[in-house]
């Protein structure tokens, strides 16, 4: 399977911050990467898909970034909503559906 | 709206299954496939497999091959999940979510809110 790492593991900012997270694969994706925001007892939430496609009424502060086996995830300015934990997702053709580790992103 | 409603909490013993449900709605339940995904306690997430609800073809994780299957009922929108031979490891929110039709590997668009699966003795 393709593992997925994510740094940094836990992330502190304060709002108004640029942040950038990273996630990287253990071969090459392509742009088969998503991004998903997890608040506490909550359902993942899908904020980009194929790397860089912003998934509908997400805001543009979010971005992604990158192909093949480095990818970036940038919250152009953090909001206080914007506090939780986030996750990368590959979804390459050819091998089963794995997850990154998890970046908490902590109120500085 | 687009939405997946899980059924509700559940506790088991070693040993026993259980069956979760996931009703869509506000969408062509045929015209895409559901993935099943668990997060454990204070953990991350893990994806268990999909199907799909255009032919039932399905793809489940090798760690879980043997113990669990995944259906859909056409004629009510729905999909389940049943796993059996339960262990307390197997403790976790488990999460329905749309995906795509064709393939299993893909992103995940729409979430159910997610059922809680207590394994204790």
């Amino acid at each position: 399977d393709i593992q997925m790492t994510q740094s940094p593991s836990t992330l502190s900012a304060s709002v108004g911050d640029r942040v950038t997270i990273t996630c990287r694969a253990s071969q090459s994706i392509s742009s088969w990467l998503a991004w998903y925001q997890q608040k506490p007892g909550k359902a993942p939430n899908l904020l980009i898909y194929q790397a860089s496609s912003l998934e509908s009424g997400v805001p543009s502060r979010f971005s992604g970034s990158g192909s093949g086996t480095e990818f970036t995830l940038t919250i152009s300015s953090l909001q206080p909503d914007d506090f939780a934990t986030y996750y990368c997702q590959q979804y390459d053709s050819y091998s089963p559906v794995t997850f990154g580790q998890g970046t908490k992103l902590e109120i500085k | 709206q687009v939405q997946l409603v899980q059924s509700g909490a559940e506790v088991k013993k070693p040993g026993a299954s259980v069956k979760v449900s996931c009703k869509a709605s506000g969408y062509t339940f045929t015209s895409y496939g559901i993935s099943w995904v668990r997060q454990a306690p204070g953990q991350g997430l893990e994806w268990m497999g999909w199907i799909s609800a255009y032919n039932g073809n399905t793809n489940y994780a090798q760690k879980l091959q043997g113990r669990v299957t995944m259906t859909t009922d056409t004629s009510t929108s729905t999909a389940y999940m049943e796993l059996r031979s339960l262990r307390s490891d197997d403790t976790a929110v488990y999460y329905c979510a749309r995906a795509e039709w064709l393939r299993p590997p893909y992103y995940m668009d729409v979430w159910g809110k997610g059922t809680t699966v207590t394994v204790s003795s």
